[in-house]
Parts: C-alpha cells; sequence; structure tokens
C-alpha cells in the first residue's frame, strides 16, 4: 500500500523560513513531486527529486533520502502569496501514477 | 494558465442526470488523467489513459465512465452519481514520467 504524510497546516512570519516535511512508505519509489495549490486553483508543479540531495530552485528547495522515505521543501524569504497548500506527491514506480499526500496548509502572516 | 482546459468550471446535477466534463491540453502530452479533490481528502487519482489507452483505474465506480478519443481531449461522463461524490475534478496531462500539468478544475455539487 501507499502511505504519505505531512502535516497538515503550518503557520510562519513574512520573511522567514518554513520547512514542510513529507514521509512516505510506498511498494516501489521512482521519484517524489511537491506541488503548490492556492486556495480554489490548480495544483502547479514545484519540484521533481529522483535522487538523494537538495534540488534549488530560487526560493523553493527540495530534499530526497530514498533511504529513510523522506523529503522536505524548504521556502525561504516567505511571501504573503505563499500562502497556500503544498502537496507532496509520490511515483511508487517507472510510469504515471501520482499518489499524493493530503497536503500542507501553509499561512504567512505579516 | 497552464495549458489545460476544463469546461464547464462549475456543474450542478440531480442524481438522475447524465452529464460530461471536457478537459483539453494544448501541451503536446501523451498522458492525461482524472483526478477527484474532495474536502479533507488527499488528491485521488481516478484514471490515467497513455498514448490514448486507458492504463490505470483506481477502483472508481461505474458511474463515472472515462473516455480518450485522442491525445489532447479526456472526457468524464458521469451518470446516476451520489451527493458524495461532490467535490472537484481535476485534470492534468504530461509527458511519460514527467511532472504533470493541472486544469483548473470543475466543481461539481450532486444534489
Amino acid at each position: 500500500g501507499q502511505n504519505i504524510d505531512q502535516p497538515t497546516e503550518m503557520t510562519a512570519t513574512e520573511g522567514a523560513i518554513v520547512q514542510i516535511n513529507c514521509t512516505y512508505q510506498t511498494s516501489g519509489f521512482n521519484g517524489l513531486f511537491w506541488y503548490q495549490q492556492h486556495a480554489g486553483e490548480a495544483p502547479t508543479f514545484l519540484s521533481y527529486n529522483v535522487l538523494d540531495g537538495l534540488e534549488e530552485k530560487g526560493r523553493f528547495s527540495s530534499f530526497l533520502s530514498r533511504s529513510k522515505g523522506y523529503s522536505y521543501l524548504l521556502l525561504k524569504e516567505l511571501q504573503m502569496k505563499d500562502s497556500a497548500s503544498y502537496l507532496c506527491a509520490v511515483t511508487p514506480a517507472a510510469g504515471n501514477k501520482l499518489t499524493f499526500g493530503g497536503g500542507t496548509r501553509v499561512l504567512v502572516k505579516p | 494558465e497552464t495549458g489545460v482546459t476544463q469546461t464547464p468550471r462549475h456543474l450542478v446535477m440531480g442524481m438522475t442526470n447524465k452529464k460530461s466534463l471536457k478537459c483539453e491540453q494544448h501541451l503536446g502530452h501523451n498522458a492525461m488523467y482524472w483526478y477527484k479533490q474532495s474536502a479533507k481528502k488527499p488528491l485521488e487519482l481516478m484514471f490515467v489513459y497513455s498514448l490514448e489507452e486507458r492504463v490505470e483505474n483506481n477502483s472508481v465506480p461505474s458511474r463515472f465512465s472515462p473516455e480518450c478519443p485522442n491525445s489532447s481531449h479526456l472526457f468524464l461522463h458521469l451518470h446516476t452519481l451520489q451527493p458524495e461524490d461532490s467535490a472537484l475534478y481535476l485534470c492534468a496531462s504530461s509527458h511519460l514520467n514527467r511532472e504533470q500539468f493541472f486544469g483548473p478544475g470543475t466543481r461539481l455539487t450532486v444534489l
């Protein structure tokens, strides 16, 4: 079976850093995606990790440890527009089936 | 604008109605997907079409019937739905084994 866990909600201050953790237990693993979803909108792609290590894209970075079944998304220099849900998703094997976690709602306060 | 469009954006239907959701992608992708997003639940994969063949049916009730006439279009035909089927239905597309691009979704309410 597939099990993906991430915190339900996090609050942070504008300009600060927030780290969203995601742990997974899946039968087979090919890669891990992070998506951002603003309320009432479609999810948008943020990052994709296949190998262990850190991938940096501007203010957003994503880390993966395959041996630990663990990933995090790091958001730096938070802006009000970063208030959204962040979805962790895993592809259990080569193919197109994505299994999503419940999402972490991040609230950025002034 | 992600290059994936969905119509209608909102739909209200009775349990005895038949309706269809439409998705179109303009990105040249070869895989398309239907997802269901309900309040307080993770995004659930319903169907996957790869190269116009259905390769995944995630134990979805038969009252949902997908159709993929070509690589750019995907439909979800609905009939005799239940109130618990009320949700946001999202379409997505991708190249094989690459990130998925989502449409804006259809907000469905079943009365």
